[in-house]
């Protein structure tokens, strides 16, 4: 069965220090792995997605993520966090054989300090 | 602006009344989807729509149903509402092709059952 997992309710970092937000998958399969991004009161936006290809995929707002197969992760970095950053991220993998339907993470709350 | 709208923002339900929620989407995607929002779940899909006239169950589809008569419009029904379905509710969609094309997401409506 497909699925994701998020070990960490929050981050917190400051304003100008890299962030990392971790996600580690379970897939059967190639992995199709992608990051959102939540708003206070508004919908996900997506934010980048792995399909193959390169290891390090780059997306929006300046984010990118590293898929590393060896230990089933695709951990969303930022090399310098912004105070408009703080937002709820989720990872999210599709369904086996539907790939238009996802499973979401429980997500990561990221909270960047001044 | 294209996207995705829904209606209510927000209600307040008393327990056992009938309650529908709209979605409509002005970017002819063919695939839709009804998420909820729960504290520490993440998202659950609910029910999906991978085209006009077709329906399939996700996640926790039980005390609710959907239609899709049109490609813009995915109402979602609850039949007799109980306090556990309340959440946050997010209806999103996708342009279906089987290559994993990102969901788009409307901005919620906030459900409370009494």
């Amino acid at each position: 069965a497909q699925s994701v997992a998020q070990p960490e309710d929050q981050v917190n970092v400051a304003e100008g220090n890299p962030l990392t937000v971790k996600c580690t998958y379970s897939v059967s399969g190639n992995p199709y792995l992608f990051w959102y991004v939540q708003y206070p009161n508004r919908g996900l936006q997506f934010l980048l997605k792995y399909i193959t290809g390169d290891n390090l995929v780059k997306g929006s707002y300046g984010f990118e993520a590293e898929f590393n197969k060896s230990q089933t992760s695709f951990h969303l970095k930022k090399p310098s966090a912004l105070v408009s950053d703080s937002a709820l991220y989720f990872c999210a993998v599709p369904f086996l054989y539907n790939f238009n339907k996802f499973y979401f993470g429980s997500g990561t709350k990221l909270n960047v300090k001044p | 602006i294209a996207g995705i709208t829904q209606a209510p923002t927000s209600q307040i339900l008393a327990a056992g009344r009938r309650m529908t929620l709209r979605c409509t989407q002005d970017m002819r995607h063919n695939a839709m989807y009804w998420y909820r929002q729960d504290l520490g779940l993440g998202l659950r899909l609910i029910h999906y729509s991978n085209t006009a006239g077709t329906t399939g169950k996700g996640e926790v589809p039980d005390g609710y149903s959907v239609s899709r008569a049109n490609t813009d419009d995915f109402p979602l029904t609850l039949a007799s509402a109980v306090p556990s379905q309340t959440s946050v509710y997010f209806c999103a969609s996708s342009a279906a092709g089987g290559d994993n094309q990102p969901q788009h997401f409307g901005d919620g409506t906030r459900l409370s059952i009494l």
